[in-house]
């Protein structure tokens, strides 16, 4: 199972908006609403930040919001803020009643 | 408050056995489903298995199928990793995470090293 594609990194000004993209496949993203990011603060436990494409878990900030279009999900952060600095991972269910992850994006907020 | 914590964590040579444990609390752990997760050093996420909450469905990741068996003990709220044949490839934090669709809940990790 190969790892879902995401850019290595991006970066935005505070209050400014990014969106990260994770391309898949019509096996992954592409078939199920089962996309979820994760944000992880090195050395820290990851954070669940968006599950079944676009839902936002209870505590996460409204700044974050998640979509998809075809074999490709995309997680956008508004409002930026120096917190938000971190590495961004997607996720994804297979046909392969597997899961992957994306290889993860390096968030810098300037 | 839910907490997941990892154990067993070292230090093994190449061809040896290790076994991880996750100790959880906080929750009706026989409820859930669980996985693990590695980071490989200077790496990102790989899900390396899945177990059901009753047991009944375990699933592995193509590097570790053979090798690592996931169980659980519900009565004791735990959950294992047995990892055997281990490779220099296997050096890597190993999570513990809640869920089915999504891992909404995961522990802070343990470090195994694979090194002769």
């Amino acid at each position: 199972q190969s790892a879902l594609t995401q850019p290595a990194s991006v970066s935005g000004s505070p209050g400014q908006s990014i969106t990260i993209s994770c391309t898949g496949t019509s096996s992954d993203v592409g078939g199920f609403n089962f996309v979820s990011w994760y944000q992880h603060h090195p050395g820290k436990a990851p954070k669940l930040m968006i599950s079944d494409v676009s839902v936002r878990p209870s505590g996460v900030s409204n700044r974050f919001s998640g979509s998809k279009s075809g074999n490709t999900a995309s997680l956008t952060i508004s409002g930026l803020q120096a917190e938000d600095e971190a590495d961004y991972y997607c996720s994804s269910y297979t046909s392969s009643s597997t899961w992957v992850f994306g290889g993860g994006t390096k968030l810098t907020v300037l | 408050e839910v907490r997941l914590v990892e154990s067993g964590a070292g230090l093994v040579q190449p061809g040896g056995s290790l076994r991880l444990s996750c100790a959880a609390s906080g929750f009706t752990f026989s409820s859930y489903s669980m996985n693990w997760v590695r980071q490989a050093p200077g790496k990102g996420l790989e899900w390396i298995s899945y177990i059901s909450a009753s047991s009944t469905s375990i699933y592995y990741g193509d590097s570790v199928r053979g090798r690592f068996t996931i169980s659980r003990d519900n009565a004791k709220n735990s959950l294992f990793l047995q990892m055997n044949s281990l490779r220099a490839d296997d050096t890597a934090v190993y999570f513990c995470a809640r869920g089915l669709r999504s891992l909404d809940q995961w522990g802070q990790g343990t470090l195994v090293t694979v090194s002769s």
